[in-house]
């Protein structure tokens, strides 16, 4: 069974900060995706992330993956409050996007 | 870009009522649509595959005969939560995969509560 663990499951930064999101899961796949969910709202889709060593880049955010390491980081860089949201990675482990999500990391940006 | 659409956004019904849910894919066709439902402050889990034409696929501990999921067209998928009580009330979100595409899409989401 595949199992998708997040670290941390809550962060409180200052804005202007960095920090960064670890999305472990325990089965292979190179299929990794970062989503972002506000309050009572579905998901907004952030990073599409395919192959080892895949790395994007939007704004603030940066997500990579190490397929090897079974690892996705979502690096946050200089973070302002309109990032406070839920950060969810999910796996695609049978290439057909039916996700095994991970926790969710809530995080909270504060001025 | 390619759009699912999912209604109602919100719906509150009584216990022992059932509720109907769609979810259509607006600009493609779908033959897959998958059904998550997230209780507050957790995560999703899929409760079930919407296959068009067949039988859905359901999710270990999820009970098919309260969930009921008709997938009549390729564009079109329903989640029927039937004798609702109130620990069904959750966020329910579907979702179709788009031929070619990497990206998924996700409906809006439904908030069900049930009283």
């Amino acid at each position: 069974e595949l199992k998708v663990e997040q670290n941390p499951l809550f962060l409180s930064m200052q804005e202007g900060k960095n920090y960064t999101i670890y999305c472990n899961y325990s089965t292979t796949s190179d299929r990794l995706y970062w989503y972002r969910q506000d309050p009572g709202k579905s998901l907004e889709s952030l990073f599409v992330l395919l192959s080892n060593g895949a790395v994007k880049q939007e704004g603030r955010l940066m997500a990579s993956l190490d397929t090897k390491a079974r690892l996705s980081t979502l690096h946050i860089t200089a973070a302002v409050h309109d990032l406070s949201a839920t950060y969810f990675c999910a796996v695609d482990l049978l290439y057909g996007q039916n996700f095994v999500f991970g926790p969710g990391t809530r995080l909270s940006v504060l001025p | 870009g390619a759009v699912v659409s999912q209604h109602p956004s919100r719906v509150i019904c009584k216990s022992g009522t059932s509720v109907k849910i769609e979810c259509r894919s607006l600009d493609f066709q779908a033959t897959t649509m998958f059904w998550y439902r997230q209780f507050p402050k957790q995560s999703l889990m899929l409760m079930a595959t919407s296959n068009e034409g067949s039988k859905a696929t359901y999710e270990q501990g999820v009970e098919k005969d309260k969930f009921l999921i008709n997938h009549a067209s390729l564009t079109l998928s329903t989640l029927t939560v039937t004798s609702a009580h109130p620990e069904d009330s959750s966020f329910y979100i579907c979702s179709a995969p788009k031929a070619g595409n990497t990206e998924a899409f996700f409906g809006q989401g439904t908030r069900l509560t049930v009283v």
